[in-house]
């Protein structure tokens, strides 16, 4: 089945503490992206991912880091976490990340900072 | 000012009812989305345009370009299209301009 497969679903943890949330896709997929939501701000795109080792900042990128070591993967890495990040966070990909092609979601990660 | 305006933010109707969410954009674009949020939280992409109309079962979507304007509309509403309805311009460069979205609720 085609999807895009976050983890975890739920994340608790405490400031400064450095967490990973991992994305993966099997559609062979050039483009993936990650996305934060927040209540009446709609999404805003944190980072996206041409292809494999090509990453690019977004509207809200200060505090996350990123890589694209394989097409697959697209994991978002908060080196040391805020309350400020507390949010819904969601991974996405498209085949070419143009007009044409549809975007792919996964379940999404709410994440609390304490 | 968004440069992607939803109309209305909220909105609650009785089943049966036909359904109509707005979509405005300050850009250029050369193509529109429409995705619904599930209650659950998942996003699904709904529709692409970049003009005219589209109709998948009883949703439909249109555009136009000159008005900077597209519309979904939802006929025969059902409780199970109670969802958050978001609106996504694509401006070039890889990005999508995202609005805040108008969640609906289908009373039975």
């Amino acid at each position: 089945e085609a999807q895009v497969t976050q983890n975890p679903r739920y994340l608790i943890t405490v400031t400064g503490k450095k967490l990973t949330v991992t994305c993966s896709q099997n559609m062979n997929h050039e483009y993936m992206s990650w996305y934060r939501q927040d209540p009446g701000l709609g999404l805003r795109q944190i980072y996206y991912s041409m292809n494999v080792e090509v990453t690019d900042k977004g509207d809200v990128p200060e505090g996350y880091k990123v890589s694209r070591k394989e097409k697959r993967n697209f994991p978002l890495i908060l080196e040391s976490p805020s309350p400020n990040q507390t949010s819904l966070y969601f991974c996405a990909s498209s085949y070419l990340g143009t007009a044409n092609s549809p975007l792919h979601f996964g379940n999404g990660t709410r994440l609390t900072v304490t | 000012k968004n440069e992607v305006e939803q109309s209305p933010q909220n909105l609650t109707a009785q089943e049966g009812e036909f359904i109509t969410i707005n979509c405005s954009y300050s850009v250029g674009i050369s193509a529109l989305h429409w995705l619904q949020q599930h209650p659950g939280g998942g996003i699904v992409s709904l529709f692409m345009l970049s003009s005219g109309k589209k109709k998948h079962g009883r949703l439909i979507a249109t555009i136009n370009i000159q008005e900077k304007h597209s519309s979904l509309h939802i006929t025969a509403s059902h409780p199970r299209d109670s969802a958050v309805y978001i609106c996504a311009v694509y401006a070039g460069n890889y990005q999508l301009i995202w609005g805040a979205g108008t969640k609906l609720i289908i009373k039975p």
